[in-house]
């Protein structure tokens, strides 16, 4: 079975730029996770999808992050613009529905360092 | 506010031995517990989870102690090997009905040859 997969794995650029992730989870689920960790922390939710609607984005900064799941499958997350802080990694999961005990996987993450 | 704490930053074995990653939480309304562990350039893997009507699980060489009164759960590697060397993220998940997962800052495992 394929993973959950991201796109890019790394990126680097200048504040004040935009940039945009790509999340394609494993098939079949329904729910969807976008992640920022910052070095040294643990994961922090950024916005939570049931197919293709929001479920949670209350730590989203939603003044310059915004983030799609169309058709209910791939979804894309979007800095814009982008400033220092957030250079972090985005991680992306999915998870079969949303349950107490359903386990999220896990994508490789992209690397977003902002000069 | 951390409502999941590692306070091990760090923690270093010798191979066979038994490694122990302490976890703590705060809020009374968690439910769920998992342990995930995560290689460099990868996403955390899911190792093992708990939940809070139980107080132990067992998967291979990995067992997970709950104890709710002192919000404490811990995670037992016996034996432990070099290829268990990675970071592990305590996550807790409850109390709500988006079922979020709430993370620890991770301890970081080198188990030596």
């Amino acid at each position: 079975e394929a993973g959950v997969a991201q796109s890019p794995r790394y990126k680097i650029i200048e504040k004040r730029q935009s940039v945009a992730f790509w999340c394609n989870p494993i098939s079949g689920h329904a729910t969807l996770y976008w992640y920022q960790q910052i070095l040294g922390q643990g994961p922090k939710l950024l916005i939570q999808f049931q197919n293709n609607g929001v479920v949670d984005d209350s730590q989203l900064p939603k003044d310059r992050f915004s983030a799609e799941r169309l058709k209910g499958v791939d979804s894309t997350l979007k800095i814009q613009p982008a400033k220092l802080e957030d250079s972090a990694v985005y991680l992306c999961a999915s998870s079969i529905t949303r349950t107490s005990t359903d386990t999220q996987y896990f994508g490789p993450g992209t690397r977003l360092t902002v000069l | 506010d951390q409502q999941v704490k590692q306070n091990s930053p760090s923690l270093s074995v010798q191979e066979g031995r038994i490694s122990i990653l302490n976890c703590d939480y705060t809020n009374s309304m968690f439910d769920y517990f998992l342990w995930y562990k995560k290689y460099p350039a990868e996403g955390p893997t899911f190792l093992i989870s708990i939940s809070s009507i139980k107080d132990k699980n067992e998967d291979g060489r990995f067992t997970v102690f709950l104890n709710k009164s002192a919000k404490h759960l811990s995670l037992h590697i016996v034996p432990s090997q070099p290829g268990d060397s990675a970071v592990y993220f305590c996550a807790a998940k409850g109390g709500g009905s988006n079922y979020k997962l709430t993370f620890g800052k991770g301890t970081l495992l080198t188990v030596n040859p």
